[in-house]
């Protein structure tokens, strides 16, 4: 199995709704990542879970909750988003870190989210 | 701040020529660097890594890196009109443990 699965693909919220994204992968990666990327922008880091252990947040605000329940699974919780949320959220994948770096990651085919 | 530079394009090449594209960075550290392709609406796709100075090559696409000048180039050698995408320059510093950073991205459209 060498794939990422989202879901859902897409996702119409309200500002006062509380969803969740969802994130799978069975390549016994353990580094796993959540980005954002809007229209014609490249994709923007948000969190990087590393060992199932948070590593890095980019300043990213409390309305987004990440969590990593096992090392196949990571969520991105939503609360109280604002329309300029809308976006294409993506999770990835890569190997466990080292010098080398990691071998390129394996992106999910993203959940596409608008906020109304 | 770590910062990565792609020209923008569009980039218009004809069907059967080398499309050249190129990336800047900005810290020296970084180790590893990726193309990704990515079509309107779909999430990026791997195309290729290169952690070395010099060229790596698979099947139509030549990964180019120099260190020295900081400076990444894709070459993608006998373009085909579903080579029309836009490629991304990403490299990462700390063996991958903060994350990609993506340059902006080239818009490559290949004429028939």
């Amino acid at each position: 199995d060498t794939e990422v699965t989202q879901t859902p693909k897409h996702l119409v919220m309200g500002m006062t709704n509380k969803k969740s994204l969802k994130c799978e992968q069975h390549m016994g990666h353990r580094a796993m990542y959540w980005y954002k990327q809007k229209a014609k922008k490249p994709p923007e880091l948000m969190f990087v879970y590393s060992y199932e252990k948070l590593s890095i947040n980019e300043s990213v605000p409390s309305r987004f909750s990440p969590e990593c329940p096992n090392s196949s699974l990571l969520n991105l919780h939503l609360h109280a988003l604002q329309p300029e949320d809308s976006a294409l959220y993506l999770c990835a994948s890569s190997q466990a870190i080292g010098l080398q770096g990691a071998r390129g990651y394996t992106f999910g085919s993203g959940t596409r989210l608008t906020v109304v | 701040q770590k910062e990565v530079e792609q020209n923008s394009g569009p980039l218009s090449v004809p069907e059967g020529a080398i499309a050249s594209l190129n990336c800047t960075y900005s810290d020296r550290g970084s180790q590893s660097f990726f193309w990704y392709r990515q079509y309107s609406g779909k999430s990026p796709e791997l195309i290729m890594f290169i952690y070395s100075n010099g060229d790596k090559e698979d099947g139509r696409f030549t990964a180019q890196l120099n260190k020295a000048s900081q400076y990444v180039s894709l070459l993608i050698r006998d373009s085909q009109p579903s080579d029309s995408a836009t490629y991304l320059c990403a490299v990462n510093t700390r063996g991958g443990a903060d994350g990609l950073t993506f340059g902006k991205g080239t818009h490559l459209i290949i004429q028939p």
